[in-house]
């Protein structure tokens, strides 16, 4: 089956430390993208790699990196200097542009403690 | 400051009836809007989309209305089903750049 997996599900994380958010794609798309969802808010991208070893800064990328090695892997760090880390982290992928529809993993629910 | 509002939270209906959700945007160069539903605990999916060429798409049971003019873009659900309750949000882009996505509207489908 083709989809987009996120792990792990539920994240607790120390303040202070960095933490790594796993997102897989097999739909051999291009583009993928992170986003971050707070209460009563809509999405909010904070990076965008529309193919392998690129990727962009999106409205909110400040405490976070990435990296874009394989086609299939987006992962998504995010560091101490993240001042709000607490959200709900959701990835997705596409074929390239913005035009077209993303297609999203379930999510990662990460709490800093 | 937010380029596009959702201004219901919350919108209960019906089953059977029809589900009118609305969606208004402030930035006049958006030229591609998309809705994309939501289930708890699981990533959006999408549902339909229109270009700012057309007013109105529809695709089975869902149908979107686009006018310029006001801004303001609608997704209408016809009739509506309980598997219709779940969070829709309405995104738009500007050539092709980046979705500015709205807050969400949580649609409940009454039996």
């Amino acid at each position: 089956d083709g989809g987009i997996t996120q792990s792990p599900k539920y994240l607790f994380r120390k303040e202070g430390q960095n933490v790594t958010l796993s997102c897989e794609q097999n739909l051999n798309h291009d583009a993928m993208y992170w986003y971050r969802q707070d209460p009563g808010q809509g999405l909010r991208l904070i990076y965008y790699s529309q193919i392998v070893n690129d990727f962009q800064k999106g409205d909110i990328a400040e405490g976070y990196s990435v990296s874009r090695e394989k086609k299939e892997s987006f992962p998504l760090t995010v560091t101490s200097a993240q001042k709000n880390p607490t959200a709900f982290y959701l990835c997705a992928s596409s074929i390239e542009g913005f035009y077209n529809e993303q297609f999203f993993g379930p999510g990662t629910r990460l709490t800093v403690l | 400051d937010q380029q596009v509002k959702q201004n219901s939270p919350s919108l209960s209906v019906q089953e059977g009836r029809i589900s009118i959700l609305n969606c208004d945007y402030t930035n006049s160069m958006f030229d591609y809007f998309l809705w994309y539903k939501k289930y708890p605990a699981e990533g959006p999916t999408f549902l339909i989309s229109i270009s700012s060429i057309k007013d109105k798409n529809e695709d089975g049971r869902f149908t979107v209305f686009l006018n310029k003019s006001a801004k303001h873009l609608s997704l209408h659900i016809v009739p509506s089903q309980p598997g219709d309750s779940a969070v829709y949000f309405c995104a738009a882009s500007e050539s092709n750049y980046q979705l500015i996505w709205g807050a969400g509207t949580k649609l409940i489908i009454k039996p």
